[in-house]
Protein backbone atom coordinates (compact mmCIF):
# COMPACT_ATOMS: atom_id res chain seq x y z
CA UNK A 1 0.00 0.00 0.00
CA UNK A 2 0.93 3.57 -0.44
CA UNK A 3 -1.01 5.03 2.20
CA UNK A 4 -1.63 8.47 1.49
CA UNK A 5 0.13 10.59 -1.08
CA UNK A 6 -0.25 13.92 -1.97
CA UNK A 7 1.19 16.02 -4.95
CA UNK A 8 3.08 18.16 -5.92
CA UNK A 9 5.64 18.47 -2.95
CA UNK A 10 6.22 21.96 -3.90
CA UNK A 11 4.43 24.71 -5.50
CA UNK A 12 4.65 28.76 -5.66
CA UNK A 13 1.82 30.89 -6.69
CA UNK A 14 1.30 34.36 -7.52
CA UNK A 15 -1.27 35.92 -5.70
CA UNK A 16 -4.96 35.27 -7.29
CA UNK A 17 -3.80 32.49 -8.77
CA UNK A 18 -5.77 28.80 -8.44
CA UNK A 19 -4.75 25.25 -7.90
CA UNK A 20 -5.42 22.15 -6.87
CA UNK A 21 -3.64 19.89 -4.19
CA UNK A 22 -4.39 16.54 -4.63
CA UNK A 23 -4.42 13.79 -2.15
CA UNK A 24 -5.05 9.91 -2.60
CA UNK A 25 -5.58 6.65 -0.43
CA UNK A 26 -5.16 3.11 -1.19
CA UNK A 27 -6.88 1.96 2.01
CA UNK A 28 -10.23 2.32 1.32
CA UNK A 29 -10.73 5.12 4.04
CA UNK A 30 -14.24 6.57 4.24
CA UNK A 31 -13.13 9.57 6.16
CA UNK A 32 -10.46 12.20 4.64
CA UNK A 33 -9.43 15.76 5.33
CA UNK A 34 -7.41 18.30 4.86
CA UNK A 35 -5.01 20.35 7.64
CA UNK A 36 -2.78 23.73 7.11
CA UNK A 37 0.44 23.66 9.49
CA UNK A 38 1.61 27.39 10.60
CA UNK A 39 4.32 28.15 13.06
CA UNK A 40 3.51 27.52 16.42
CA UNK A 41 -0.17 27.05 15.18
CA UNK A 42 -0.62 22.79 15.02
CA UNK A 43 -2.91 21.69 12.61
CA UNK A 44 -5.83 23.12 11.65
CA UNK A 45 -8.79 21.25 9.83
CA UNK A 46 -10.06 23.07 6.46
CA UNK A 47 -12.22 20.70 5.54
CA UNK A 48 -13.42 16.69 6.03
CA UNK A 49 -14.83 14.33 4.68
CA UNK A 50 -16.79 11.17 5.79
CA UNK A 51 -17.31 9.67 2.57
CA UNK A 52 -17.78 9.96 -1.56
CA UNK A 53 -20.02 12.50 -2.22
CA UNK A 54 -20.21 14.30 1.32
CA UNK A 55 -18.00 17.06 2.66
CA UNK A 56 -18.32 19.60 5.12
CA UNK A 57 -16.36 22.63 6.44
CA UNK A 58 -13.00 22.60 9.49
CA UNK A 59 -11.90 25.29 11.30
CA UNK A 60 -10.70 27.18 8.53
CA UNK A 61 -12.51 26.65 5.33
CA UNK A 62 -12.50 30.35 4.17
CA UNK A 63 -10.21 30.35 0.52
CA UNK A 64 -10.69 26.34 -0.17
CA UNK A 65 -13.08 24.15 -1.56
CA UNK A 66 -13.16 20.59 -2.18
CA UNK A 67 -15.37 17.52 -3.51
CA UNK A 68 -15.04 14.03 -3.29
CA UNK A 69 -16.69 12.24 -6.08
CA UNK A 70 -14.95 8.80 -5.25
CA UNK A 71 -13.68 6.97 -1.58
CA UNK A 72 -9.70 7.31 -3.21
CA UNK A 73 -9.64 10.80 -3.68
CA UNK A 74 -9.75 14.37 -2.02
CA UNK A 75 -8.58 17.10 -3.74
CA UNK A 76 -8.48 20.55 -2.56
CA UNK A 77 -8.93 23.69 -4.70
CA UNK A 78 -7.51 27.57 -4.00
CA UNK A 79 -9.51 29.45 -5.88
CA UNK A 80 -7.76 32.72 -5.36
CA UNK A 81 -4.67 32.01 -3.49
CA UNK A 82 -3.57 34.99 -0.97
CA UNK A 83 0.06 35.43 0.87
CA UNK A 84 -2.26 33.76 4.14
CA UNK A 85 -2.56 30.80 2.11
CA UNK A 86 1.18 30.15 2.13
CA UNK A 87 1.57 26.87 4.27
CA UNK A 88 1.96 23.52 4.82
CA UNK A 89 -0.92 21.39 3.44
CA UNK A 90 -1.48 17.57 5.16
CA UNK A 91 -4.18 15.23 3.76
CA UNK A 92 -5.49 12.68 5.71
CA UNK A 93 -7.30 9.46 6.39
CA UNK A 94 -9.00 7.45 8.90
CA UNK A 95 -11.28 4.62 9.13
CA UNK A 96 -14.92 5.43 9.76
CA UNK A 97 -17.93 3.50 10.95
CA UNK A 98 -21.61 4.84 10.07
CA UNK A 99 -20.00 8.39 9.99
CA UNK A 100 -18.40 8.18 12.93
CA UNK A 101 -14.65 9.19 12.54
CA UNK A 102 -12.42 6.09 14.38
CA UNK A 103 -9.24 5.47 15.40
CA UNK A 104 -6.11 7.25 13.77
CA UNK A 105 -5.63 9.28 10.78
CA UNK A 106 -2.92 8.41 8.55
CA UNK A 107 -0.97 11.80 6.96
CA UNK A 108 0.48 12.29 3.50
CA UNK A 109 4.00 13.66 3.38
CA UNK A 110 2.72 17.42 2.85
CA UNK A 111 2.37 20.01 0.26
CA UNK A 112 4.92 23.25 0.62
CA UNK A 113 2.78 25.79 -0.54
CA UNK A 114 3.97 29.83 -1.39
CA UNK A 115 2.08 32.74 -2.30
CA UNK A 116 3.57 35.61 -3.69
CA UNK B 1 -13.91 26.28 25.14
CA UNK B 2 -12.16 22.55 24.63
CA UNK B 3 -9.03 23.21 23.65
CA UNK B 4 -5.23 21.29 24.04
CA UNK B 5 -2.47 22.78 25.79
CA UNK B 6 1.42 21.79 24.86
CA UNK B 7 2.99 24.14 27.54
CA UNK B 8 6.48 23.31 26.07
CA UNK B 9 7.34 24.95 22.61
CA UNK B 10 10.61 23.96 22.77
CA UNK B 11 12.99 21.22 24.87
CA UNK B 12 16.63 20.27 24.84
CA UNK B 13 18.04 17.07 26.02
CA UNK B 14 21.02 15.22 25.97
CA UNK B 15 21.27 12.36 23.97
CA UNK B 16 20.69 9.41 26.65
CA UNK B 17 18.80 10.91 28.78
CA UNK B 18 15.24 10.61 30.31
CA UNK B 19 11.98 12.56 28.28
CA UNK B 20 9.22 14.11 28.88
CA UNK B 21 6.35 16.43 26.99
CA UNK B 22 3.34 17.74 28.66
CA UNK B 23 0.04 17.73 27.03
CA UNK B 24 -3.20 18.74 28.36
CA UNK B 25 -6.47 19.12 27.53
CA UNK B 26 -10.01 20.38 28.25
CA UNK B 27 -12.64 18.55 27.91
CA UNK B 28 -15.87 17.33 29.88
CA UNK B 29 -15.42 13.75 28.99
CA UNK B 30 -12.04 11.30 28.26
CA UNK B 31 -11.34 11.78 24.74
CA UNK B 32 -9.90 9.77 22.62
CA UNK B 33 -5.76 10.69 22.53
CA UNK B 34 -3.06 10.34 20.41
CA UNK B 35 0.71 11.34 19.96
CA UNK B 36 1.94 12.35 16.54
CA UNK B 37 6.19 12.79 15.62
CA UNK B 38 7.03 14.72 13.03
CA UNK B 39 10.46 14.86 11.53
CA UNK B 40 11.64 17.76 9.46
CA UNK B 41 10.29 17.71 6.16
CA UNK B 42 7.89 14.79 6.83
CA UNK B 43 4.07 14.07 7.21
CA UNK B 44 3.03 12.80 10.93
CA UNK B 45 3.82 9.51 12.05
CA UNK B 46 1.43 8.06 14.77
CA UNK B 47 3.99 7.55 18.19
CA UNK B 48 0.28 5.57 20.14
CA UNK B 49 -3.12 6.19 21.09
CA UNK B 50 -5.34 5.70 24.01
CA UNK B 51 -9.09 4.41 23.64
CA UNK B 52 -9.86 3.24 26.97
CA UNK B 53 -8.14 0.62 29.17
CA UNK B 54 -4.99 1.03 30.78
CA UNK B 55 -4.09 3.98 31.31
CA UNK B 56 -0.25 3.25 30.14
CA UNK B 57 -0.16 3.15 26.79
CA UNK B 58 3.17 1.87 24.63
CA UNK B 59 3.91 3.60 21.36
CA UNK B 60 6.77 2.69 18.86
CA UNK B 61 9.85 3.92 18.81
CA UNK B 62 10.48 3.27 22.54
CA UNK B 63 7.81 5.88 23.86
CA UNK B 64 5.08 5.70 26.36
CA UNK B 65 2.09 8.05 27.85
CA UNK B 66 0.25 7.85 31.12
CA UNK B 67 -3.17 9.08 30.80
CA UNK B 68 -4.40 10.66 34.18
CA UNK B 69 -7.70 12.04 34.16
CA UNK B 70 -7.92 13.94 37.06
CA UNK B 71 -5.01 15.83 35.68
CA UNK B 72 -6.47 15.56 32.38
CA UNK B 73 -2.78 15.05 31.30
CA UNK B 74 -1.51 12.63 28.68
CA UNK B 75 2.32 12.79 28.71
CA UNK B 76 4.62 11.04 26.46
CA UNK B 77 7.85 9.89 27.84
CA UNK B 78 10.89 7.89 27.10
CA UNK B 79 13.28 6.40 29.45
CA UNK B 80 16.45 7.27 27.05
CA UNK B 81 16.59 9.60 24.18
CA UNK B 82 18.31 8.83 20.89
CA UNK B 83 19.61 11.59 18.36
CA UNK B 84 17.07 10.08 15.84
CA UNK B 85 14.50 11.59 18.46
CA UNK B 86 14.94 15.15 17.30
CA UNK B 87 11.69 16.30 15.46
CA UNK B 88 8.46 17.77 16.40
CA UNK B 89 6.26 15.85 18.68
CA UNK B 90 2.20 16.72 19.02
CA UNK B 91 -0.45 15.84 20.91
CA UNK B 92 -3.97 15.33 19.42
CA UNK B 93 -7.38 14.76 21.25
CA UNK B 94 -10.31 13.71 19.66
CA UNK B 95 -13.61 13.97 22.23
CA UNK B 96 -15.84 10.87 20.72
CA UNK B 97 -16.95 11.64 17.06
CA UNK B 98 -16.10 15.06 17.26
CA UNK B 99 -12.84 16.79 14.89
CA UNK B 100 -9.25 15.45 15.73
CA UNK B 101 -7.77 18.87 17.47
CA UNK B 102 -4.17 19.37 17.34
CA UNK B 103 -1.64 20.55 20.14
CA UNK B 104 0.64 23.90 19.18
CA UNK B 105 3.54 21.43 18.96
CA UNK B 106 6.66 20.79 21.00
CA UNK B 107 10.19 20.77 19.06
CA UNK B 108 12.91 18.34 20.78
CA UNK B 109 16.32 18.62 20.03
CA UNK B 110 18.74 16.18 21.26
CA UNK B 111 22.48 17.36 22.43
CA UNK B 112 25.70 15.11 21.85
Amino acid sequence: NAGVTQTPKFQVLKTGQSMTLQCAQDMNHEYMSWYRQDPGMGLRLIHYSVGAGITDQGEVPNGYNVSRSTTEDFPLRLLSAAPSQTSVYFCASSYSKSGRTLYEQYFGPGTRLTVT
Amino acid sequence: AQSVTQPDIHITVSEGASLELRCNYSYGATPYLFWYVQSPGQGLQLLLKYFSGDTLVQGIKGFEAEFKRSQSSFNLRKPSVHWSDAAEYFCAVRPGNEKLTFGTGTRLTIIP
